[in-house]
C-alpha cells in the first residue's frame, strides 16, 4: 500500500489565493521530504528539499516566499503556494526517505494537481 | 550540472514484444541511476536501481546495466504485458548530493492486447 499520502488530490482556486498541499509519511517517521514539480510532458523538476525542524532548502530559481514550505513534524510537510497565478498550475509531488531503512529508497506520494484560475 | 535524457515517447507496442528505453546520463562523481515507474493515478515508484559501473538492475522483468564508458542506463524487457502501461522515468542521484534526483522527462508505454 501507499507510504506517503498527499492531500488534495486535485485543487482548483482562484488567481491570487493561497493553497495548502500536505505531504504525509504515513508509516514511518521521515527527517527529510522532497517537493517536486512536473509540467505537462515534463520531467519531475526539485523545488525544495525539507527537513524537520529547519528551514527548507529551495533550489535554485525557486521562489521561497511563494512556496513555503513547512516540515513541522517527523510525518508531516506542508507546501503553501501563496497568491497563486495561473502559471503556477502544475503537479506537485512529494517524496520522503524512511531513515530506518536498510535502502535509501525514496517514496512518492500520488501526487496534487493544481490549477488556479 | 547533472541531467538525465530519456527517448521520446509515447511508445506502442503489443503484448509480449521487446522494450527497450534508451537513457543517457551526464553526471559528475559517481551517481546511483535509477528507473522509477508511475501507474495511471497513482505515485512513482522504484522500478529498479544500480549504484556502480557494471551493476545490474532487475525486477519484475525488466533489466538496465549501469554503463560508465556510454553513460547510458538503458532499460530493457523481453516480453512486456498490457499491465506494464505506464510512464517511466530514468533518475539520477548524484554522489555529491544525498537524496536529489534528477529525472528525464518521462516516456509513457502504452502495451496492447
Amino acid at each position: 500500500g501507499a507510504v506517503v499520502s498527499q492531500h488534495p488530490s486535485r485543487v482548483i482556486c482562484k488567481s491570487g489565493t493561497s493553497v495548502k498541499i500536505e505531504c504525509r509519511s504515513l508509516d514511518f517517521q521521515a527527517t527529510t521530504m522532497f517537493w517536486y514539480r512536473q509540467f505537462p510532458k515534463k520531467s519531475l523538476m526539485l523545488m525544495a528539499t525539507s527537513n524537520e525542524g529547519s528551514k527548507a532548502t529551495y533550489e535554485q530559481g525557486v521562489e521561497k516566499d511563494k512556496f513555503l514550505i513547512n516540515h513541522a513534524s517527523l510525518t508531516l510537510s506542508t507546501l503553501t503556494v501563496t497568491s497563486a497565478h495561473p502559471e503556477d498550475s502544475s503537479f506537485y509531488i512529494c517524496s520522503a526517505t524512511n531513515p530506518s531503512s536498510s535502502t535509501d529508497t525514496q517514496y512518492f506520494g500520488p501526487g496534487t494537481r493544481l490549477t488556479v484560475l | 550540472g547533472d541531467s538525465v535524457t530519456q527517448m521520446e515517447g509515447p511508445v506502442t507496442l503489443s503484448e509480449e514484444a521487446f522494450l527497450t528505453i534508451n537513457c543517457t546520463y551526464t553526471a559528475t562523481g559517481y551517481p546511483s541511476l535509477f528507473w522509477y515507474v508511475q501507474y495511471p493515478g497513482e505515485g512513482l515508484q522504484l522500478l529498479l536501481k544500480a549504484t556502480k559501473a557494471d551493476d545490474k538492475g532487475s525486477n519484475k522483468g525488466f533489466e538496465a546495466t549501469y554503463r560508465k564508458e556510454t553513460t547510458s542506463f538503458h532499460l530493457e524487457k523481453g516480453s512486456v504485458q498490457v499491465s506494464d502501461s505506464a510512464v517511466y522515468f530514468c533518475a539520477l542521484r548524484g554522489g555529491t548530493s544525498y537524496g536529489k534526483l534528477t529525472f528525464g522527462q518521462g516516456t509513457i508505454l502504452t502495451v496492447h492486447p
